[in-house]
């Protein structure tokens, strides 16, 4: 089944504690993104990749990191998560075959508490 | 400055149409327009695409004026299933190309 997973789906953390949320998909698509949901806000992106090893900022990329080492794989870090990084995350992947408009598959989302 | 807006909320009833509207003047030329529907505690899932004129799947209709800088989500017949939040997403072309997300528009079907 086609599919982007991520985990956790839940976690408690403390300020300041390094935290990786991780992300896969199996649909061999090029193109991977981080969101977060805030209420009132809509989605808003933090990072997005173009393909291995190409990762570039989005809207609110502060306090957040990402790697692509593999094509599979998007992982978000927060090295020093605080309480304003408390959110609903959701990763997403599309192929690029027609440009950056193809259909985005979303995860099932993690929330985040930071106390 | 590139921005997608739509309402914020909709309450509508059982069995009739809604029709949900995005403003995006700052659209790229050859950019689509894409409607998303996201449940609660569930990522969004895409409802319908579509450049100009009329789409129709069978989820929903999507409308598009000739210059483009607004678009409609037709929901046909609407059930309580209906009930969701649907996101607009645009792409713009500024000194670079950005997909922008419209707020989102919580809609909400009554009995």
């Amino acid at each position: 089944e086609a599919q982007v997973t991520q985990n956790p789906r839940y976690l408690i953390t403390v300020t300041g504690k390094k935290l990786t949320v991780t992300c896969s998909q199996n649909m061999n698509h090029e193109y991977m993104s981080w969101y977060r949901q805030d209420p009132g806000l809509g989605l808003r992106q933090i990072y997005y990749s173009m393909n291995v090893e190409v990762t570039d900022k989005g809207d609110v990329p502060e306090g957040y990191k990402v790697s692509r080492k593999e094509k599979r794989n998007f992982p978000l870090i927060l090295e020093s998560p605080s309480p304003n990084q408390t959110s609903l995350y959701f990763c997403a992947s599309s192929s690029l075959a027609g440009g950056l408009q193809e259909t985005q598959y979303f995860g099932p989302g993690t929330r985040l508490l930071v106390l | 400055l590139a921005k997608t807006t739509q309402p914020i909320s909709m309450d509508s009833y059982e069995g009739q149409e809604v029709n949900i509207t995005c403003s995006h003047n700052n659209i790229a030329t050859n950019d689509y327009i894409t409607w998303y529907q996201q449940f609660p505690s569930q990522g969004p899932r895409f409802i319908i695409q579509g450049y100009k004129t009329k789409v129709t799947n069978e989820v929903a209709s999507l409308f598009i004026p000739a210059d483009r800088k607004s678009s409609t989500l037709s929901l046909p017949r609407v059930s309580l299933s209906d009930t969701a939040v649907y996101y607009c997403l645009v792409g713009y072309m500024d000194s670079n190309y950005q997909l922008i997300w419209g707020a989102g528009t919580k809609l909400i079907i009554k009995p």
